[in-house]
């Protein structure tokens, strides 16, 4: 398996202020054939299904604020929201989609400080 | 539009098996370039990926749990089914399909979700 690491567990940031979540997989999730890193990740609040917000690092999915940005590549990638919003309180996962078999990070609690 | 939905019991004993059906719109599973995945997340804990299933029969599970699941796909109902056997309290828990597909970019990952179905295994 790839074991995907998220750091921290938890952070909590003032209104308006960046955060920055951390991951890293345990093998290189870039594709040589299309140069592409196998890499999303997922924003879930409590009651809902998870929801895609990027995906190859640092594609946004349609219709996601600008404020979030994916970064990194091979075995490091970061998440920022650069102005945290009160609606942006939730859960965060990195998730590799390199392999056959996929694997979740452990995920990121953003709270408001 | 794509949709899923899941449904199955809401408690289960220990011991027992877990039939969940994911029902689908949308989208037809018969070609190997359409999947439909199973992904669970216990209360307080993160996501686990279970299973896929591909359009094309080809199925793929997590390593941890591969000796207790099977998934299997009714293209002509639009369904997918995956079964958990021998339930523990551990395997409570919102479970979740989704749709993946590959375009031509690539293999995507899970875009479309459905609203999950909570399973309490207990006596």
């Amino acid at each position: 398996d790839i074991v995907m690491t998220q750091s921290p567990d938890s952070l909590a940031v003032s209104l308006g202020e960046r955060a920055t979540i951390n991951c890293k997989s345990s093998q290189s999730v870039l594709y040589s054939s299309d140069n592409k890193n196998y890499l999303a990740w997922f924003q879930h609040k409590p009651g809902q299904p998870p929801k895609l917000l990027i995906y190859w690092a640092s594609t946004r999915e349609s219709g996601v604020p600008d404020r979030f940005r994916g970064s990194g590549s091979g075995t490091d990638f970061t998440l920022t929201i650069s102005s945290l919003q009160a609606e942006d309180v939730a859960v965060y996962y990195c998730q590799q989609y390199y392999s056959t078999l996929l694997t979740f990070g452990g995920g990121t609690k953003v709270e408001i400080k | 539009q794509i949709t899923l939905k899941e449904s199955g019991p809401t408690l289960v004993k220990p011991t027992q098996t877990l039939t969940l059906t994911c029902t689908f719109s949308g989208f037809s599973l018969n070609t190997g370039t359409v999947g439909v995945g199973w992904i669970r997340q216990p209360r307080g804990k993160a996501l686990e990926w279970l299973a896929l299933i591909y359009g094309d029969d080809v199925k793929r599970y997590s390593p941890s749990l591969k000796n207790r699941l099977i998934i299997t796909k009714d293209a002509s109902k639009n369904q997918v089914v995956l079964t958990v056997t021998n339930l523990n309290p551990v395997d409570t828990a919102t479970y979740f399909c989704a749709h993946r597909a590959q375009s031509i970019s690539g293999w995507g990952t899970f875009r479309y979700w459905g609203q999950g179905s909570l399973v309490t295994v207990s006596s």
